[in-house]
């Protein structure tokens, strides 16, 4: 069964400041997604990682896949205010109810970006 | 129309009233999948349909109750809804479901907000 853990759960950063949002998993998966969601909106695809060290860069934030590990990590540079969102990791793998390959979500990062 | 749609965006009904979600996916995928997202739970699986079968329900109150007529169309019927039924409904669509080696990246609709009085 694929668990997927999403740590910090929420982030609360200054402008201007670094961090890392950390995706980990419980069973070996090569692919992996992050998400962005703004508050009553819906989810939208930020990075795709298919493969072992596979590093994606859009902006400030940069995601990258260490599957020996069973790790991802989402790296804010320099954050500024339109950052503030909540970010999800999704991972390929079984899930809960075994038999068959699905995407399996993790509870998801409220970052919130203060000036 | 492009992507994933979802009607009405927003939907204030009484617990007494019948109601229903639309979802139509333009993207040629073969799955579809009801979300429930509320402040308590971030994002819950609610149904999955692959190839216009229902192959999840996870433990879903009977007052909600899917539809999948064919690949691009998904409904959720709603009935004799709880106040804590209140949420974003996301509708979202995979290329595949299940067996291995297929694509499973899921794309998200823009949700409907219902609340229930």
């Amino acid at each position: 069964e694929l668990k997927v853990e999403q740590n910090p759960l929420f982030l609360s950063m200054q402008e201007g400041k670094n961090y890392t949002i950390y995706c980990n998993y419980s069973t070996t998966s090569d692919r992996l997604y992050w998400y962005r969601q703004d508050p009553g909106k819906s989810l939208e695809s930020l990075f795709v990682l298919l493969s072992n060290g596979a590093v994606k860069q859009e902006g400030r934030l940069m995601a990258s896949l260490d599957t020996k590990a069973r790790l991802s990590t989402l790296h804010i540079t320099a954050a500024v205010h339109d950052l503030s969102a909540t970010y999800f990791c999704a991972v390929e793998g079984w899930g809960a109810q075994g038999g068959s390959e699905k995407l399996v979500f993790g509870k998801g990062t409220k970052l919130t970006v203060n000036p | 129309e492009t992507g994933v749609t979802q009607t009405p965006r927003h939907l204030v009904m009484g617990m007494t009233n019948k109601k229903s979600l639309k979802c139509e996916q333009h993207l040629g995928h073969n799955a579809m999948y009801w979300y429930k997202q509320s402040a308590k739970k971030p994002l819950e699986l609610m149904f999955v349909y692959s190839l216009e079968e229902r192959v999840e329900n996870n433990s879903v109150p009977s007052r909600f109750s899917p539809e999948c007529p064919n690949s691009s169309h998904l409904f959720l019927h709603l009935h004799t809804l709880q106040p804590e039924d209140s949420a974003l409904y996301l509708c979202a669509s995979s290329q595949d479901y299940g067996g291995t080696g297929g694509s499973y990246e899921q794309y998200f609709g823009p949700g409907t907000r219902l609340t229930v009085t």
